[in-house]
C-alpha cells in the first residue's frame, strides 16, 4: 500500500481479554515503531524494530505487552489480560533509516483506538 | 531524568501573526531533532528535521532553530493561517549513538483565529 496501514481502526474489548493490533509498514522500510497515545497526551514510546536487530522493548509498560515483526514486515502488538488503563490509541510508524545512522522521517498510520470496558 | 518539554498550554494567535512553539530537553544529547504536526484523530505527519550543526532550517512558512547550548528548539510559523491549527510535536533520538528510537514531547496545540 501507499502508506502505513493499521487494523483494526477501533477495538472495544472487555477487561481481561487479549487483543492483537496489526501494522503493515511501507514496503522497504526497515524500521518500525509502536507508540501509545492516551487522550490529550503525547506519544509514549513502546517498542522499536530495526532490520534484523533485536527489538528495543524498553518502552513496554508491563509483561502483558509484547510485539513481533514477521519477515521484517508486518508487526503485531499483543496486549494480554487487558486493563482499563490500556485504553488509548496505538500508533505504528515506519521509517527507511535508522541502522547505524539517525532515524529518518517517520510515517505514521492512523492508529488503532482501543477501549477496554 | 531525561525530559522533553513542550508548552502544554494551547497557543492562540491571530491569523497573519507568527506562531512560535518551544521544545526544551534535558539530559539528552541529540544529534538532530524533528518536528511533526498532528491533527485530531490522525497520526502525526513529519514537517522538518534539523541537525545539531544547523542553527536554522526553513521550509516555506516554517522555520526551526536548534540551540544545543540552551538545549532548545524553536518552531516558527510565519503568516499563520487557520489551517495551521493543529498539535505540533518535537521528537529526538534517544541514546548516545543517536540511532533508532525517537522520543516525542507532549505537543503544543496551536489555534489560529481568523
Amino acid at each position: 500500500g501507499a502508506g502505513v496501514s493499521q487494523s483494526p481502526s477501533n477495538k472495544v474489548t472487555e477487561k481481561g481479554k487479549d487483543v492483537e493490533l496489526r501494522c503493515d509498514p511501507i514496503s522497504g522500510h526497515t524500521a518500525l515503531y509502536w507508540y501509545r497515545q492516551s487522550l490529550g497526551q503525547g506519544l509514549e514510546f513502546l517498542i522499536y524494530f530495526q532490520g534484523n536487530s533485536a527489538p528495543d522493548k524498553s518502552g513496554l509498560p508491563s509483561d502483558r505487552f509484547s510485539a513481533e515483526r514477521t519477515g521484517g514486515s508486518v508487526s503485531t502488538l499483543t496486549i494480554q489480560r487487558t486493563q482499563q488503563e490500556d485504553s488509548a490509541v496505538y500508533l505504528c510508524a515506519s521509517s527507511l533509516a535508522g541502522s547505524g545512522g539517525p532515524p529518518g522521517e517517520l510515517f505514521f498510520g492512523e492508529g488503532s483506538r482501543l477501549t477496554v470496558l | 531524568s531525561q525530559k522533553i518539554e513542550q508548552n502544554s498550554e494551547a497557543l492562540n494567535i491571530q491569523e497573519g501573526k507568527t506562531a512560535t512553539l518551544t521544545c526544551n530537553y534535558t539530559n539528552y544529547s541529540p544529534a538532530y531533532l524533528q518536528w511533526y504536526r498532528q491533527d485530531p484523530g490522525r497520526g502525526p505527519v513529519f514537517l522538518l528535521l534539523i541537525r545539531e550543526n544547523e542553527k536554522e532550517k526553513r521550509k516555506e512558512r516554517l522555520k526551526v532553530t536548534f540551540d544545543t547550548t540552551l538545549k532548545q528548539s524553536l518552531f516558527h510559523i510565519t503568516a499563520s493561517q487557520p489551517a495551521d491549527s493543529a498539535t505540533y510535536l518535537c521528537a529526538l533520538a534517544h541514546g548516545s549513538s543517536n540511532t533508532g528510537k525517537l522520543i516525542f514531547g507532549q505537543g503544543t496545540t496551536l489555534q489560529v483565529k481568523p
